[in-house]
């Protein structure tokens, strides 16, 4: 069966600094992998998507993610935070040719921002 | 461009209740997938619609039903509430229904089951 570990259920970095988000999967064939974003009081909003192409996948926001098959991981970055990426974020695997989109999600990461 | 859209936003029911949640797919999305997200987790699948037929389900026992309609949006019914059915409730849609494409995420609708 698939699943996916978030570690860590709450980050506070300060602006500027370093982001990393962390997520390992497990599965058994080839995974396509998501980061989404969930902003409060909003629906979630797709980040960046690894779907078998290149191992780091670029994402929107300045957002970045590695696949590591090695390590079975996909932890999220970005170089400098800022404010307004304040919010909880979601790592997903879904089973390659699933058939339907059944993603499995961690249980998410809640990141704070602080001056 | 209309995104996801979701009714009600919250509401209030008892347990033993019913509820219908609505959801209005993005415009040209022919496949729509429900979600419960529990206080504190990541949401989960419950199941998905393409061309208003079930067409993959999560572990979830069959009080949770749906619908889809001709115009793509969707229905989720759920009988006999449990207090456990208290969650945000997320529609997502999209143009793949095969599991590799970018879903979009309505607001969701929260519910709470006294």
């Amino acid at each position: 069966a698939q699943s996916v570990t978030q570690l860590g259920s709450h980050v506070s970095v300060s602006e500027g600094a370093l982001v990393l988000l962390r997520c390992n999967y497990s599965s058994s064939v080839p995974p396509y992998l998501f980061w989404y974003v969930q902003y409060p009081n909003q629906g979630l909003q797709l980040l960046l998507k690894y779907t078998s192409a290149a191992t780091l996948v670029k994402g929107i926001n300045g957002f970045e993610a590695e696949f590591k098959k090695s390590e079975t991981s996909f932890h999220l970055t970005k170089p400098s935070a800022h404010m307004s990426d304040a919010a909880e974020y979601f790592c997903a695997v879904s089973p390659s040719g699933g058939g339907y989109n059944k993603l499995i999600f961690g249980a998410g990461t809640r990141l704070a921002v602080h001056p | 461009e209309t995104g996801v859209t979701q009714s009600p936003t919250h509401l209030i029911k008892t347990r033993g209740q019913q509820v219908t949640l609505r959801c209005s797919s993005q415009s040209g999305h022919n496949t729509v997938s429900w979600y419960q997200q529990a206080l504190g987790q990541g949401p989960q699948f419950i199941f998905q619609y393409y061309r208003e037929e079930e067409n993959g389900r999560g572990n979830f026992p069959p009080r949770f039903s749906g619908l889809q309609f001709p115009n793509y949006s969707s229905e989720l019914n759920v009988n006999a509430l449990e207090l456990d059915d208290s969650a945000l409730y997320l529609c997502a849609s999209s143009t793949d229904r095969g599991g590799t494409g970018e879903l979009f995420f309505g607001e969701g609708s929260r519910l709470t089951v006294l």
